[in-house]
């Protein structure tokens, strides 16, 4: 199962929108796309998902492009508790489950 | 709101020995995955249950195996362990049934595992 592809690292300041960018080149057409968020020695936590266009909750948006081989999670007016890892996995499905394959994460540093 | 519980969460193993991860999903909750994260490294699936019925599998080593009791609870079971075990050890549940989003998991803790 291929792996989706994101920056190794991002620096922002405190109050700028970070926007971190995925690439999905094997999506297949029924997945949907997810982004989670992990701090150390913390389990992953769910942030947003989305199929198409754009999606927005109370922490983030989400961006799909028509083709859907990419998506773009975007943070408004970070802080630094958003420091953290930012990982948007491959979907796959089993009989009844939907197992998480995850790449190399987006390291996000957040400076004051 | 409940989430996912797991136990213990240390646990020191020497080299050979075997050990017992165990997992309980959150209420109503009929899948369950686990997921191995090395040092430094990013999470990587296991194995998963639905309903009680092995799903899928990932990377596990013959050594690992694993089940979903009657209650949905879940146990890891590893044996002949080795250095490279050494990791943090996920649970994660979702319902297709209970509404959300098709994708999202729930993570556990984890289980912090060093073998000596």
């Amino acid at each position: 199962l291929a792996k989706t592809t994101q920056p190794i690292s991002m620096d922002s300041y405190e109050g700028q929108e970070v926007n971190i960018t995925c690439s999905h080149n094997n999506i297949a057409t029924n997945d949907y796309i997810t982004w989670y968020q992990q701090f150390p020695s913390q389990g992953p936590r769910f942030i947003i998902q989305g199929y198409k266009t754009k999606v927005t909750n109370e922490v983030a948006s989400l961006f799909i492009p028509a083709d859907r081989k990419s998506s773009t999670l975007s943070l408004p007016r970070v802080s630094l508790s958003d420091t953290a890892v930012y990982y948007c996995p491959q979907g796959g499905s089993g009989a009844g489950s939907y197992q998480l394959t995850f790449g190399k994460g987006t390291k996000l540093s957040v400076i004051p | 709101a409940a989430g996912v519980i797991q136990s213990p969460r240390h646990l020191i193993k020497e080299k050979r020995e075997t050990a017992t991860l165990k997992c309980y999903p959150i209420p109503r909750h009929d899948t369950v995955y686990w997921y191995q994260q090395g040092p430094g490294q990013d999470p990587q699936f296991l194995i998963s249950f639905y309903e009680k019925m092995q799903s899928d599998k990932g990377s596990i080593p013959d050594r690992f195996s694993a089940q979903q009791f009657s209650d949905y609870h879940s146990e890891l079971n590893m044996s002949s362990l080795e250095l490279g075990d050494s990791a943090l050890y996920f649970c994660a549940s979702s319902s297709g049934l209970a509404g959300g989003s098709p994708n999202e998991q729930f993570f556990g803790p984890g289980t912090r595992l060093t073998v000596l």
